[in-house]
């Protein structure tokens, strides 16, 4: 219930094509969506994030679509450049009333852009 | 000077040493974090300070134990480690621990355990 299940565990594109990474969770009490990127020698930084009321969220070249009933909400990279090879993380939030913010991320996924 | 800075980044020792992780950060946030990311597996979140009080032990092993003397530096202190506690940690910061502020990550302490 509390896990957040990310996939593909890696992804190849070529330079200019789309990327895609799925998210899907069980816990309906989530209620916040974030993305995290990651660098090679850095630490985690945030992306993009959603909210469940909303279905599709974009900032620049990065969409992020959700689909409540279906439990699912997927990072969308168009125009996918070698700098966004980097790896991403998927969370969700699960918001206790007032207690310790608690974000359970998923196991990430490695994207490689080919120039 | 980068919001959540970690030192050391790189560290090996022995399952007897005792060692100290230091985190500072210069965001003004209430709320620091330690993370435990190892290869494949989600980042798993270990402990939560919020105005320097501990609000979170993620049912972590006594060899590790956090100190958070104010709200700008957090501390892990590591004895008796064993080897699968090879991974790399880290400090994170955020507004407040409740709202969806995001969270602001240092680069991580690399820890070898031999």
């Amino acid at each position: 219930q509390q896990q957040v299940k990310q996939s593909p565990q890696s992804l190849i594109v070529q330079k200019g094509g789309i990327s895609i990474i799925n998210c899907a969770y069980e816990n309906t009490a989530f209620d916040y969506f974030p993305w995290y990127q990651q660098f090679p020698g850095k630490g985690p930084a945030l992306l993009i994030a959603i909210r469940p009321d909303v279905s599709e969220k974009k900032e620049g070249r990065f969409t992020i679509s959700f689909n409540k009933s279906a439990k699912q909400f997927s990072l969308h990279i168009m125009d996918s450049q070698p700098g966004d090879s980097a790896t991403y993380f998927c969370a969700a939030r699960r918001n206790y009333g007032g207690a310790t913010n608690k974000l359970i991320f998923g196991t990430g996924t490695l994207l490689a852009v080919q120039p | 000077e980068t919001g959540v800075t970690q030192t050391p980044r790189h560290l090996v020792m022995g399952m007897t040493n005792k060692k100290s992780l230091k985190c500072e950060q210069h965001l003004g946030h209430n709320a620091m974090y330690w993370y435990k990311q190892s290869a494949k597996k989600p980042l798993e979140l270990m402990f939560v300070y919020n105005f320097k009080e501990q609000t979170e032990n993620n049912s972590v092993p006594s060899r590790f134990s956090p100190e958070c003397p104010n709200s700008s530096h957090l501390f892990l202190h590591l004895h008796t480690l064993q080897p699968e506690d090879s991974a790399l940690y880290l400090c994170a910061s955020s507004q407040d621990p409740q709202g969806g502020s995001p969270l602001h990550f240092g680069n991580g302490t690399r820890l070898t355990v031999t």
